[in-house]
C-alpha cells in the first residue's frame, strides 16, 4: 500500500535552517509528482511546494519562495524539504503529499517548531 | 493566485440531517481538454492529516459512503452530506489543484447541533 513516511521535523531558532525528508513506498515513486503542505497549530491548510515526478519542475508559495528548496532522490524514493531562514511562522506540521491529478495520499505530518 | 473561498465557516446540523458546504473560486477551475474540474474535498479530524472524500469535483474516494456527494463545475462546488453521522464531525476543505499556488479553502467546522 501507498505509505509516505515524513521526518526530520523539531525546535529550531527562528533563522536557522532544518531539512525534512519524506520516504515513499508501495508505488513507483518516479512516476508521480509530490508535494509539501502545511499546517499550522489550530489553523487551515497551506500548500508549500510541489516537485514534479522527473525533479526539474518545482513551485514554491510566495511564503516560502528563495527560502525553502525541495528536492527528490528517484533512485531512493525520497523527497527533501531544505529549510533556511526558518522564521516563527514556518511552526507547522509538515505533510507530504503524492498528487495524481489531487492530492490522493498524504503522510502522518513531522512537526517543526520555530522558536526562540 | 485563485482563491477558494468555503460558506459557511461553520455548521451546526442535526444528526439525519442534511449539510451542506459550498466553495467558491475566484477563477475557473475545469480544464477542457480532459473535462475536469481540479476541485477536491477533504475531511480532516483532530490529529490526523486531510482524507479525500471527493476529487475532480464529483467522484468519491476510495472507501467514502456514499452519504457524501460532490457537485458543481468552474468555479462553484458544493459538498453534500446526505444523512449526517456522528462520525462526520470534522473540519472540511476544498482544495485546487489546477494552477500553483495551489490553494485551499479556509475550511468549514462541522458539528452536531
Amino acid at each position: 500500500q501507498v505509505q509516505l513516511v515524513e521526518s526530520g521535523g523539531g525546535v529550531v531558532q527562528p533563522g536557522r535552517s532544518l531539512r525534512l525528508s519524506c520516504a515513499a513506498s508501495g508505488f513507483p515513486f518516479s512516476s508521480y509528482a509530490i508535494n509539501w503542505v502545511r499546517q499550522a497549530p489550530g489553523k487551515g491548510l497551506e500548500w508549500v511546494a510541489v516537485i514534479w515526478s522527473d525533479g526539474n519542475t518545482k513551485y514554491y508559495a510566495d511564503s516560502v519562495k528563495g527560502r525553502f528548496t525541495i528536492f527528490r532522490d528517484n533512485s531512493k524514493n525520497t523527497l527533501s524539504l531544505q529549510m533556511n531562514s526558518l522564521r516563527v511562522e514556518d511552526t507547522a506540521v509538515y505533510y507530504c503529499v503524492r498528487a495524481d491529478g489531487y492530492l490522493d495520499y498524504w503522510g502522518q505530518g513531522t512537526l517543526v517548531t520555530v522558536s526562540s | 493566485d485563485i482563491v477558494m473561498t468555503q460558506s459557511p465557516d461553520s455548521l451546526a446540523v442535526s444528526l439525519g440531517d442534511r449539510a451542506t458546504i459550498n466553495c467558491k473560486s475566484s477563477q475557473s477551475v475545469f480544464f477542457s481538454s480532459n473535462n475536469k474540474n481540479y476541485l477536491t474535498w477533504f475531511q480532516q479530524k483532530p490529529g490526523q492529516p486531510p482524507k479525500v472524500l471527493i476529487y475532480w469535483a464529483s467522484t468519491r474516494g476510495s472507501g467514502v459512503p456514499d452519504r457524501f456527494s460532490g457537485s458543481g463545475s468552474g468555479t462553484d462546488f458544493t459538498l453534500t452530506i446526505s444523512s449526517l453521522q456522528a462520525e462526520d464531525v470534522a473540519v472540511y476543505y476544498c482544495h485546487q489543484y489546477y494552477s500553483t499556488p495551489y490553494t485551499f479553502g479556509q475550511g468549514t467546522k462541522l458539528e452536531i447541533k
